[in-house]
């Protein structure tokens, strides 16, 4: 079955930066848009990143845009975030999730997610 | 960006109940609205995608309707393992935006 497993977070001073991870299994992972979404404790849910399947889109959520950075690693599966800056209000659970893409027309895909991990937690503190 | 927001934010039932959670849009999405059921420290989980198709293995007590600004989840006979936070999500357009969620109680 499809396994997504985050990890690299942790607690981390404002301004500083960190790496996060996710490992892929059970999908074939080169074939599916990534995204990273981030619960806030005791919020809701917010869309973050995304990075096409081939690595050669990328949409952030403005409030990251210019400090986070999506990357893939389709040879081992992998899916990365490197956040820098950050800010105490970047403390939530970061999960990552792919993407099942459908063609809306006008050249443009819409993509819900269909499996995500359990997250990691990041503080910024 | 497009606003996404969920009715009740919370709603208490009964085992063996219905109830409907409502979520609208602030602008069109089409019907590139998924739903998503969370649990507390879990990870999300898809139950429908474009409106009204179910997930595969997702049962079928849950429905999802609507189109354009307006779009209901529905959960008939409500089972214990239902309690837990659902959430809307538009997918029409970047950036992506969930609703504030929708905390399912036990009565």
């Amino acid at each position: 079955q499809v396994q997504l497993v985050e990890s690299g977070g942790g607690v981390v001073p404002p301004g500083e930066s960190l790496r996060l991870s996710c490992a892929a299994s059970g999908l074939t992972f080169s074939k599916y848009g990534m995204h990273w979404v981030r619960h806030v404790p005791g919020k809701g849910l917010e869309w973050v990143a995304f990075i096409r399947y081939d690595g050669d889109k990328k949409y952030y959520s403005d409030s990251v845009k210019g400090r986070f950075i999506i990357s893939r690693d389709n040879s081992n599966n992998t899916l990365f975030v490197q956040m820098s800056s950050l800010r105490p209000e970047d403390t939530a659970v970061y999960h990552c999730a792919n993407g099942v893409r459908t063609y809306v027309g006008g050249g443009y895909y819409a993509e819900y997610f269909q499996h995500w991990g359990p997250g990691t937690l990041v503080t910024v503190s | 960006d497009i606003q996404m927001t969920q009715s009740p934010s919370t709603l208490s039932a009964s085992v063996g109940d219905a109830v409907t959670i409502t979520c609208r849009a602030s602008q069109s999405v089409s019907s590139w609205l998924a739903w998503y059921q969370q649990k507390p420290g879990r990870a999300p989980k898809l139950l429908i995608y474009r409106a009204s198709t179910l997930e595969t293995g997702v049962p079928s007590r849950f429905s999802g309707s609507g189109s354009e600004t307006e779009f209901t989840l529905t959960i008939s006979n409500l089972q214990p393992d239902d309690f837990a936070t659902y959430y809307c999500q538009q997918y029409n357009s970047y950036p992506y935006t969930f609703g504030q969620g929708a905390k399912l109680e036990i009565k």
